[in-house]
Protein backbone atom coordinates (compact mmCIF):
# COMPACT_ATOMS: atom_id res chain seq x y z
CA UNK A 1 0.00 0.00 0.00
CA UNK A 2 0.98 3.61 -1.11
CA UNK A 3 1.61 5.49 2.67
CA UNK A 4 -1.22 7.66 3.12
CA UNK A 5 -2.20 9.33 5.92
CA UNK A 6 -5.36 12.10 6.70
CA UNK A 7 -5.66 14.28 9.73
CA UNK A 8 -7.66 14.06 11.07
CA UNK A 9 -9.40 11.21 10.83
CA UNK A 10 -12.66 12.29 12.46
CA UNK A 11 -13.98 16.08 12.85
CA UNK A 12 -17.25 17.97 14.26
CA UNK A 13 -17.58 21.49 13.71
CA UNK A 14 -20.54 24.14 13.31
CA UNK A 15 -22.24 25.25 9.87
CA UNK A 16 -20.23 28.31 8.47
CA UNK A 17 -16.90 27.51 9.83
CA UNK A 18 -13.40 26.91 7.47
CA UNK A 19 -12.06 23.45 7.67
CA UNK A 20 -9.09 21.98 6.27
CA UNK A 21 -8.57 18.56 5.83
CA UNK A 22 -4.74 17.51 4.74
CA UNK A 23 -3.52 14.16 3.18
CA UNK A 24 -0.04 12.80 3.09
CA UNK A 25 1.77 10.97 1.23
CA UNK A 26 5.26 9.44 1.11
CA UNK A 27 5.36 7.19 -2.17
CA UNK A 28 6.18 10.06 -4.25
CA UNK A 29 3.14 9.92 -6.16
CA UNK A 30 2.55 12.78 -8.87
CA UNK A 31 -1.51 12.47 -8.80
CA UNK A 32 -3.97 12.89 -5.79
CA UNK A 33 -7.34 13.17 -5.18
CA UNK A 34 -10.12 14.28 -2.63
CA UNK A 35 -13.38 11.74 -2.57
CA UNK A 36 -16.27 12.14 -0.78
CA UNK A 37 -18.53 8.94 0.08
CA UNK A 38 -22.11 9.56 0.78
CA UNK A 39 -25.05 6.97 0.72
CA UNK A 40 -26.64 5.96 -2.66
CA UNK A 41 -23.43 7.99 -4.16
CA UNK A 42 -20.60 5.84 -4.01
CA UNK A 43 -17.61 7.79 -4.04
CA UNK A 44 -17.90 11.22 -6.07
CA UNK A 45 -14.49 12.77 -6.95
CA UNK A 46 -14.13 16.61 -5.27
CA UNK A 47 -10.36 17.87 -6.65
CA UNK A 48 -7.60 16.21 -8.09
CA UNK A 49 -3.87 17.27 -8.60
CA UNK A 50 -1.77 16.08 -10.99
CA UNK A 51 1.39 17.78 -10.22
CA UNK A 52 2.34 20.74 -7.45
CA UNK A 53 0.31 23.48 -8.09
CA UNK A 54 -1.75 21.60 -10.84
CA UNK A 55 -5.40 21.29 -9.42
CA UNK A 56 -8.47 20.72 -11.21
CA UNK A 57 -12.59 20.50 -10.41
CA UNK A 58 -14.05 17.12 -10.19
CA UNK A 59 -17.67 16.72 -9.80
CA UNK A 60 -18.50 17.82 -6.91
CA UNK A 61 -16.17 20.63 -6.44
CA UNK A 62 -18.87 23.36 -5.46
CA UNK A 63 -17.72 24.90 -1.88
CA UNK A 64 -14.60 22.78 -1.37
CA UNK A 65 -10.95 24.25 -2.66
CA UNK A 66 -7.65 22.52 -2.55
CA UNK A 67 -3.97 23.49 -2.68
CA UNK A 68 -0.77 21.65 -3.28
CA UNK A 69 2.42 23.21 -2.80
CA UNK A 70 4.21 19.81 -2.12
CA UNK A 71 4.24 16.43 -3.81
CA UNK A 72 3.61 14.92 -0.25
CA UNK A 73 0.65 17.24 0.46
CA UNK A 74 -2.74 17.85 -0.73
CA UNK A 75 -5.21 20.26 1.31
CA UNK A 76 -8.99 20.04 0.82
CA UNK A 77 -10.11 23.17 2.36
CA UNK A 78 -14.47 23.24 2.92
CA UNK A 79 -14.34 27.12 2.82
CA UNK A 80 -17.56 27.42 5.20
CA UNK A 81 -18.78 24.17 5.84
CA UNK A 82 -22.42 23.56 5.17
CA UNK A 83 -24.51 20.72 6.69
CA UNK A 84 -24.49 18.88 3.03
CA UNK A 85 -21.02 18.32 3.10
CA UNK A 86 -21.07 16.01 6.40
CA UNK A 87 -19.69 12.85 4.88
CA UNK A 88 -16.62 10.36 4.81
CA UNK A 89 -13.96 11.74 2.73
CA UNK A 90 -11.01 9.76 1.26
CA UNK A 91 -7.76 10.85 -0.01
CA UNK A 92 -6.33 8.78 -2.93
CA UNK A 93 -2.76 9.36 -4.99
CA UNK A 94 -1.86 7.49 -8.30
CA UNK A 95 1.53 7.17 -9.82
CA UNK A 96 0.16 7.55 -13.55
CA UNK A 97 -3.29 8.34 -12.81
CA UNK A 98 -4.20 4.47 -13.26
CA UNK A 99 -4.67 2.58 -10.04
CA UNK A 100 -5.29 4.27 -6.85
CA UNK A 101 -4.38 3.82 -3.55
CA UNK A 102 -7.07 5.25 -0.66
CA UNK A 103 -6.26 6.95 2.70
CA UNK A 104 -8.03 5.68 5.97
CA UNK A 105 -10.64 8.40 5.36
CA UNK A 106 -11.96 11.32 7.48
CA UNK A 107 -15.31 11.57 9.28
CA UNK A 108 -16.32 15.03 9.07
CA UNK A 109 -19.81 16.49 10.72
CA UNK A 110 -21.01 19.60 10.53
CA UNK A 111 -23.91 20.92 12.80
CA UNK B 1 -24.78 11.16 -16.70
CA UNK B 2 -23.41 8.18 -14.66
CA UNK B 3 -20.69 6.67 -16.86
CA UNK B 4 -20.91 3.56 -14.77
CA UNK B 5 -23.65 1.65 -12.92
CA UNK B 6 -23.67 -0.86 -10.45
CA UNK B 7 -27.84 -1.30 -9.62
CA UNK B 8 -27.40 -3.75 -7.06
CA UNK B 9 -27.14 -1.40 -3.41
CA UNK B 10 -26.53 -4.99 -1.67
CA UNK B 11 -25.95 -8.29 -2.46
CA UNK B 12 -26.76 -11.60 0.06
CA UNK B 13 -24.97 -14.81 -0.05
CA UNK B 14 -23.95 -18.19 1.49
CA UNK B 15 -20.69 -19.20 2.41
CA UNK B 16 -19.17 -21.31 0.03
CA UNK B 17 -21.20 -20.16 -2.39
CA UNK B 18 -20.51 -17.59 -5.38
CA UNK B 19 -20.94 -14.62 -5.39
CA UNK B 20 -21.64 -12.32 -8.79
CA UNK B 21 -21.06 -8.54 -8.34
CA UNK B 22 -22.34 -6.40 -12.02
CA UNK B 23 -21.47 -3.27 -13.41
CA UNK B 24 -22.74 -1.62 -15.97
CA UNK B 25 -21.14 1.01 -18.42
CA UNK B 26 -21.89 3.61 -21.01
CA UNK B 27 -18.29 4.69 -21.79
CA UNK B 28 -16.70 2.80 -24.45
CA UNK B 29 -13.58 4.60 -24.48
CA UNK B 30 -12.58 3.11 -21.40
CA UNK B 31 -8.92 1.20 -20.97
CA UNK B 32 -9.39 -1.10 -18.23
CA UNK B 33 -11.72 -1.26 -15.59
CA UNK B 34 -11.13 -2.02 -11.76
CA UNK B 35 -12.81 -3.42 -8.92
CA UNK B 36 -11.94 -2.14 -5.14
CA UNK B 37 -13.52 -3.25 -2.35
CA UNK B 38 -14.13 -1.23 0.88
CA UNK B 39 -14.27 -3.18 4.44
CA UNK B 40 -16.29 -0.04 7.12
CA UNK B 41 -14.28 2.55 8.41
CA UNK B 42 -11.16 1.85 5.96
CA UNK B 43 -10.73 2.75 2.29
CA UNK B 44 -11.10 1.44 -0.57
CA UNK B 45 -8.53 -1.35 -1.43
CA UNK B 46 -7.67 -1.87 -5.16
CA UNK B 47 -8.94 -5.46 -6.07
CA UNK B 48 -8.50 -6.64 -9.30
CA UNK B 49 -8.26 -5.38 -13.09
CA UNK B 50 -9.31 -6.25 -16.80
CA UNK B 51 -8.12 -4.27 -19.44
CA UNK B 52 -10.67 -3.67 -22.38
CA UNK B 53 -8.78 -6.35 -24.84
CA UNK B 54 -9.45 -9.20 -22.54
CA UNK B 55 -12.89 -11.00 -21.18
CA UNK B 56 -11.62 -12.66 -18.40
CA UNK B 57 -8.98 -11.72 -15.55
CA UNK B 58 -8.36 -14.45 -12.72
CA UNK B 59 -6.64 -13.50 -9.37
CA UNK B 60 -7.54 -16.54 -6.69
CA UNK B 61 -10.81 -16.56 -5.91
CA UNK B 62 -11.43 -13.60 -7.96
CA UNK B 63 -12.77 -13.75 -11.56
CA UNK B 64 -13.72 -10.28 -13.68
CA UNK B 65 -15.44 -11.49 -16.58
CA UNK B 66 -15.81 -8.42 -19.38
CA UNK B 67 -18.25 -8.10 -22.24
CA UNK B 68 -18.03 -5.10 -24.37
CA UNK B 69 -21.02 -6.19 -26.50
CA UNK B 70 -23.48 -5.75 -23.31
CA UNK B 71 -20.89 -2.97 -22.07
CA UNK B 72 -20.87 -5.05 -18.92
CA UNK B 73 -18.60 -6.50 -16.54
CA UNK B 74 -18.90 -8.82 -13.78
CA UNK B 75 -16.92 -9.97 -10.48
CA UNK B 76 -17.07 -13.47 -9.50
CA UNK B 77 -15.97 -14.63 -6.32
CA UNK B 78 -15.77 -18.32 -5.57
CA UNK B 79 -16.05 -19.73 -2.80
CA UNK B 80 -17.47 -16.66 -0.77
CA UNK B 81 -16.20 -16.29 2.50
CA UNK B 82 -17.45 -14.26 5.65
CA UNK B 83 -14.72 -12.05 5.42
CA UNK B 84 -15.66 -10.37 1.72
CA UNK B 85 -18.37 -8.95 2.82
CA UNK B 86 -17.52 -5.46 2.00
CA UNK B 87 -18.79 -2.93 -0.21
CA UNK B 88 -17.37 -3.17 -3.99
CA UNK B 89 -16.48 -0.78 -6.24
CA UNK B 90 -16.30 -0.92 -9.89
CA UNK B 91 -14.52 2.08 -11.89
CA UNK B 92 -13.38 3.36 -15.32
CA UNK B 93 -10.67 5.60 -15.73
CA UNK B 94 -11.13 8.60 -17.62
CA UNK B 95 -8.04 10.81 -18.26
CA UNK B 96 -6.06 10.63 -15.67
CA UNK B 97 -9.10 10.22 -12.74
CA UNK B 98 -11.80 7.16 -12.37
CA UNK B 99 -15.41 6.83 -12.39
CA UNK B 100 -16.65 4.84 -9.74
CA UNK B 101 -19.74 2.78 -9.61
CA UNK B 102 -22.36 3.51 -6.56
CA UNK B 103 -21.03 0.33 -5.39
CA UNK B 104 -22.84 -3.01 -3.99
CA UNK B 105 -22.43 -4.11 -0.31
CA UNK B 106 -22.06 -8.03 -0.25
CA UNK B 107 -22.75 -9.79 2.57
CA UNK B 108 -21.51 -13.23 2.94
CA UNK B 109 -23.89 -15.31 5.82
CA UNK B 110 -21.71 -18.18 7.51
Amino acid sequence: DAGITQSPRHKVTETGTPVTLRCHQTENHRYMYWYRQDPGHGLRLIHYSYGVKDTDKGEVSDGYSVSRSKTEDFLLTLESATSSQTSVYFCATAFGGETQYFGPGTRLLVL
Amino acid sequence: DQQVKQNSPSLSVQEGRISILNCDYTNSMFDYFLWYKKYPAEGPTFLISISSIKDKNEDGRFTVFLNKSAKHLSLHIVPSQPGDSAVYFCAGPQGGKLIFGQGTELSVKP
